[in-house]
């Protein structure tokens, strides 16, 4: 079975502070994909970044990065800079990627962590 | 770009009473999946289809029941509904293939009361 565990439950920063999310998971699979979600206060969910675990190169996007390290099972995302419109609630989650083809991307959330930015 | 549209937004029922949610997934995006969310909680799986068929189950309530129609939009139907059915109910959509995100519609509110 999977599992996603985002210990951290709720993180307040000032605006302009780094913000580092923590995310372990389990998988008994060698193949699958890792992803950040955000959801707003308005409810949506809004796709962040994605990750194979073939791919454990770590990477910048804008404002974003992220550490993908397989052999701790830890994708940690951070937020450089932070600004209030980051205020939101993070989920973590996993999709196994052998059952892709034939079931498609279900995924398996950690239990969000709610991230406060404050002027 | 067209994204996943849901409906209705909100939605309040009475217990006992029946619900149908619709969701219109992105053009040429054969798989659907439905998820809710409890207040607090993270979202969870409910049930996904690929080309109008029943591709995976998760922790669906027997009283609940989806299907796939041929224009690929999907309908989760709730019947006899309980309190501890008011969540967040999100449908996502994507394509067939391995190397995409789903995409998640605004979501649908349900409040029993």
């Amino acid at each position: 079975a999977q599992k996603v565990t985002q210990a951290q439950t709720e993180i307040s920063v000032v605006e302009k502070e780094d913000v580092t999310l923590d995310c372990v998971y389990e998988t008994r699979d060698t193949t699958y994909y890792l992803f950040w979600y955000k959801q707003p206060p308005s409810g949506e969910l809004v796709f962040l970044i994605r990750r194979n675990s073939f791919d454990e190169q770590n990477e910048i996007s804008g404002r974003y990065s992220w550490n993908f390290q397989k052999s701790t099972s830890s994708f940690n995302f951070t937020i450089t800079a932070s600004q209030v419109v980051d205020s939101a609630v993070y989920f973590c989650a996993l999709s196994d990627l052998r059952m892709i083809k034939a079931a498609g991307n279900k995924l398996t959330f950690g239990g969000g962590t709610r991230v406060l930015v404050k002027p | 770009a067209a994204g996943v549209i849901q409906s209705p937004r909100h939605l309040i029922k009475e217990k006992r009473e029946t619900a149908t949610l619709k969701c219109y997934p992105i053009p040429r995006h054969d798989t659907v999946y439905w998820y809710q969310q409890g207040p607090g909680q993270d979202p969870q799986f409910l049930i996904s289809f690929y080309e109008k068929m029943q591709s995976d189950k998760g922790s669906i309530p027997d009283r609940f029941s989806a299907q796939q129609f041929s224009d690929y939009h999907s309908e989760l139907n709730m019947s006899s509904l309980e309190l501890g059915d008011s969540a967040l109910y999100f449908c996502a959509s994507s394509p067939q293939r391995e190397d995409t995100e789903a995409f998640f519609g605004q979501g649908t509110r349900l409040t029993v009361v």
